[in-house]
């Protein structure tokens, strides 16, 4: 079945530090990669839809220059959170939609994002 | 907007028991996707709906999408200790993007 892989699952650093997300489809190409924020006991809250070889598409009230997207292939698109600061830790997950037609969105395994 | 409605928020159940959660809407949704999410993980993909009106069964789980199209349940039997989790029903947006319901917390004790 389709896989998506994010990399990396866990991570840990200090207030201001920039940190980047990988995103990856494993088996399936996807011109379209979607960007989740959760947050404890609530639902997944889409913060931008990721489209390759062009500009996100950022859901309002979510700063563009705070987390920045690039999909420049297929199979990957990253999310950046610059200068990040304890509000931004969170649980952030990716999904990924096959190109060919119409198919669900498979998930990534999530970051949980802990800035001290 | 649209918007999905998820019951029950949350269950706590004998292990054997059977469990059946559904989800709602004021619109209609041409597909509808259950997904379940274990603690630290991403959300995984259990069933697809594609029709109305239609049954569809994986494993233990049974999903139907409802004649309407504005509703949709899940119903989990003789539950396990591994069906814990927190399940989502979500749906395609007139715009593509993925609605999901707010969850159904499922606990289930041994």
């Amino acid at each position: 079945g389709a896989v998506v892989s994010q990399h990396p699952s866990r991570v840990i650093c200090k207030s201001g530090t920039s940190v980047k997300i990988e995103c990856r489809s494993l088996d399936f190409q996807a011109t379209t990669m979607f960007w989740y924020r959760q947050f404890p006991k609530q639902s997944l809250m889409l913060m931008a839809t990721s489209n390759e070889g062009s500009k996100a598409t950022y859901e309002q009230g979510v700063e563009k220059d705070k987390f920045l997207i690039n999909h420049a292939s297929l199979t990957l698109s990253t999310l950046t959170v610059t200068s990040a600061h304890p509000e931004d830790s969170s649980f952030y997950i990716c999904s990924a939609r096959d190109r060919r037609g119409y198919q669900p969105q498979h998930f990534g395994d999530g970051t949980r994002l802990s800035i001290l | 907007g649209q918007q999905l409605n998820q019951s029950p928020q949350s269950m706590f159940i004998q292990e054997g028991e059977d469990v059946s959660m559904n989800c709602t809407s004021s619109s209609i949704f041409n597909t509808w996707l259950w997904y379940k999410q274990e603690p630290g993980e991403g959300p995984v993909l259990l069933i697809a709906l594609y029709k109305a009106g239609e049954l569809t069964s994986n494993g233990r789980l049974t999903a139907q999408f409802g004649i309407t199209r504005k509703d949709s349940f899940l119903n989990i039997s003789a539950s396990i200790p591994s069906d814990v989790g927190i399940y989502f029903c979500a749906g395609p947006s007139n715009t593509g993007k993925l609605i999901f319901g707010q969850g159904t917390t499922l606990q289930v004790k041994p």
